[in-house]
């Protein structure tokens, strides 16, 4: 069974400086890996997803996330936050061994911009 | 090219009745998922249709059902309201096609349970 785990349900930055928001995995191969934003009453939008290939992904809006197979970490990166940025943040994987694209999800990180 | 839709987007439902949530699908993807978010967490897998069959399904009862149409849009129904029910409902489409992996997902319904 796959399983994510997101450390801290909140963070908090100021704008202009780095966002890190971290996500680990656990998974008996390599899944894909994905990282989906959530604003107020709204549906999920992906940022970016991770398949194969390189394994620093670029995504929308500065986004940037690296797979780590050996930390089983895919952390989520941006170097200047903005207030537009607030929001919350879920890291996701799917099965790469085909029978459908379930998500299991994390539990999420609110983030929250400061001026 | 026109994305996820739901509805109702809101609903209000009292112990014991059915509720059915409605999603059309993304243009072009014949995979619909449906899942359910808690307040608070994240979304949890309910299951997953593609060309109208189940295809994969999460760790919810039975009196959770669902529906794919001919034209891939999808019910989901859920029999005997409980309390903890009430989250909101999120579908998402996909297309199994072309190595594409990414799931869309709609607006979502939020399901309140009295």
């Amino acid at each position: 069974a796959q399983s994510v785990t997101q450390l801290g349900s909140h963070v908090s930055v100021s704008e202009g400086a780095l966002v890190l928001l971290r996500c680990n995995y656990s998974s008996s191969v390599p899944p894909y890996l994905f990282w989906y934003v959530q604003y107020p009453n709204q549906g999920l939008q992906l940022l970016l997803k991770y398949t194969t290939g390189a394994t620093l992904v670029k995504g929308i809006n500065g986004f940037e996330a690296e797979f780590k197979k050996s930390e089983t970490s895919f952390h989520l990166t941006k170097p200047s936050a903005h207030m537009s940025d607030a929001a919350e943040y879920f890291c996701a994987v799917s099965p790469n061994t085909g029978g459908g694209n379930k998500l299991t999800f994390g539990t999420g990180t609110q983030l929250k911009v400061e001026l | 090219e026109t994305g996820v839709t739901q509805s109702p987007t809101h609903l209000i439902k009292t112990r014991g009745q059915q509720v059915t949530l409605r999603c059309s699908s993304q243009s072009g993807h014949n995979t619909v998922s449906w899942y359910q978010q808690a307040l608070g967490q994240g979304p949890q897998f309910i299951f997953q249709y593609y060309r109208e069959e189940e295809n994969g399904r999460g760790n919810f009862p039975p009196r959770f059902s669902g529906l794919q149409f001919p034209n891939y849009s999808s019910e989901l129904n859920v029999n005997a309201l409980e309390l903890d029910d009430s989250a909101l409902y999120l579908c998402a489409s996909s297309s199994s096609s072309g190595g594409s992996y990414e799931q869309y997902f709609g607006p979502g319904t939020r399901l309140t349970v009295t």
